[in-house]
């Protein structure tokens, strides 16, 4: 079983909806999580941390389920440049040692 | 503006040269990076653990002594590709952590022909 799981999609969106998908990280030990936004032939770039509270960055809401060892993202209002893959990363315990999901890829379409 | 500069962004080489890409922190120092390589449609996979002053720490399945990691400063990182072949064509990326956030160089997609 991979450590960080997600589903790679692609989900297609048309523009202005609603698109929500998560990531299963099998280590309970996991401290920090995040999202990643990668455009193709790019370097990944922070989208946005994940806390226990959950949390909303204007369109986008990012989740974290310990009990069941989740992370949730959720984009509103869907943008034709919300078009990218979507990397679920896991902090391990010790080390800022960074272990990447697969990643979903999204496609926005008009 | 970038925290971490990669460079070269883009190579193509012989087959049986060696490619060495750097890795810079910008601003700060970084006492770690990593290396991670990623094939076409598929994510990041981390390569090893670049320790300043001290040797790397390769990951499962990467052959240290064909990707010859360097961390000689607090603000640089190299990684040599000795001896490629074209099966070593990917897209490479350095990242270090400015807490707590991991910023990623803009990558070095290496070609072996």
């Amino acid at each position: 079983r991979k450590e960080v799981e997600q589903d790679p999609g692609p989900f297609n969106v048309p523009e202005g909806a609603t698109v929500a998908f998560n990531c299963t990280y099998s280590n309970s030990a996991s401290q920090s999580f995040f999202w990643y936004r990668q455009d193709c032939r790019k370097e990944p770039k922070l989208l946005m941390s994940v806390y226990s509270s959950g949390n909303e960055d204007g369109r986008f809401t990012a989740q974290l389920n310990r009990a069941s060892q989740y992370i949730s993202l959720l984009i509103r209002d869907s943008k034709l440049s919300d078009s990218a893959t979507y990397l679920c990363v896991v902090n391990r315990a010790a080390g800022n040692k960074l272990t990447f999901g697969g990643g979903t890829r999204v496609l926005v379409k008009p | 503006g970038a925290v971490v500069s990669q460079h070269p962004s883009w190579v193509i080489c012989k087959s049986g040269t060696s490619v060495k890409i750097e890795c810079r922190s910008l601003d700060f120092q970084a006492t770690t990076m990593f290396w991670y390589r990623q094939f076409p449609k598929q994510s990041l996979m981390l390569m090893a653990t670049s320790n300043e002053g001290s040797k790397a720490t390769y990951e499962q399945g990467v052959e240290k002594d064909k990707f010859l990691i360097n961390h000689a400063s607090l603000t640089l990182s190299t990684l040599t590709v000795t001896s490629a072949h074209p099966e070593d064509s990917s897209f490479y990326i350095c990242s270090a952590t400015r807490d707590p956030e991991a910023f990623f160089g803009q990558g070095t997609r290496l070609t072996v022909v």
